[in-house]
């Protein structure tokens, strides 16, 4: 079936440093790949999101890029912040009819000053 | 332009009883969808609204239904309510029947006793 694994987390970083957060999805056909982020408290955010093989999706200095090869969309930011401290949660849509997205577990980050 | 609300914020139910949450989408928003947020389980998907039809139906009991009105906004109920059925329940609308841009309320949190 279909299904999207994200590496589990917590992740703590300090300010400044790389961040990658691994997805890798199974699916039947050519989904749509998201990244949600979620801030304490609060409903999920889109940050950003990938329709087709090979293409990056990019927000608030964040990237991610449609790998078909390897079935990823790994999360990069190259400096983060303490702001950037949230559960974030890869998505993929396979069905495109609106609603049903599957998500990761989520990845928890937690940036220290 | 107003969010997603949803309504109440917080519920404290027992074993048995009822509950009715309610979500009012972005203006012009036509999906409504539903998801349960679960620290075991993460975010699965419940059903989605358009047009006041249900389209889409996640792996749920009958307990749970849900119902969109003409003006979209959309209400969920469940009954005979088990302690499992604690979570966040977050509900997502979008303008069309796509998934490029859902956006999320700040969720119901339900506690079951």
């Amino acid at each position: 079936g279909n299904s999207v694994t994200q590496m589990e987390g917590p992740v703590t970083l300090s300010e400044e440093a790389f961040l990658t957060i691994n997805c890798t999805y199974t699916a039947t056909g050519y989904p749509s790949l998201f990244w949600y982020v979620q801030y304490p408290g609060e409903g999920l955010q889109l940050l950003l999101k990938a329709t087709k093989a090979d293409d990056k999706g990019s927000n608030k200095g964040f990237e991610a890029t449609y790998r078909k090869e390897t079935t990823s969309f790994h999360l990069e930011k190259g400096s983060v912040q303490v702001s950037d401290s949230a559960v974030y949660f890869c998505a993929l849509d396979v069905y495109n009819q609106g609603g049903k997205l599957i998500f990761g577990q989520g990845t928890e980050l937690s940036v220290k000053p | 332009k107003a969010g997603v609300t949803q309504t109440p914020r917080y519920l404290i139910k027992t074993r048995g009883q009822q509950v009715t949450l309610s979500c009012s989408p972005i203006s012009g928003h036509r999906s409504v969808s539903w998801y349960q947020q679960t620290p075991g389980q993460g975010l699965q998907f419940l059903f989605e609204y358009f047009s006041e039809t249900q389209r889409n139906k996640g792996n749920f009991p009958g307990r749970f239904s849900g119902r969109q009105f003409s003006n979209s906004r959309s209400e969920m109920n469940v009954s005979t309510l088990e302690l499992g059925d604690s979570a966040l329940y977050l509900c997502a609308s979008s303008f069309d029947a796509t998934n490029e841009k859902l956006f999320f309320g700040s969720g119901t949190q339900l506690s079951v006793l």
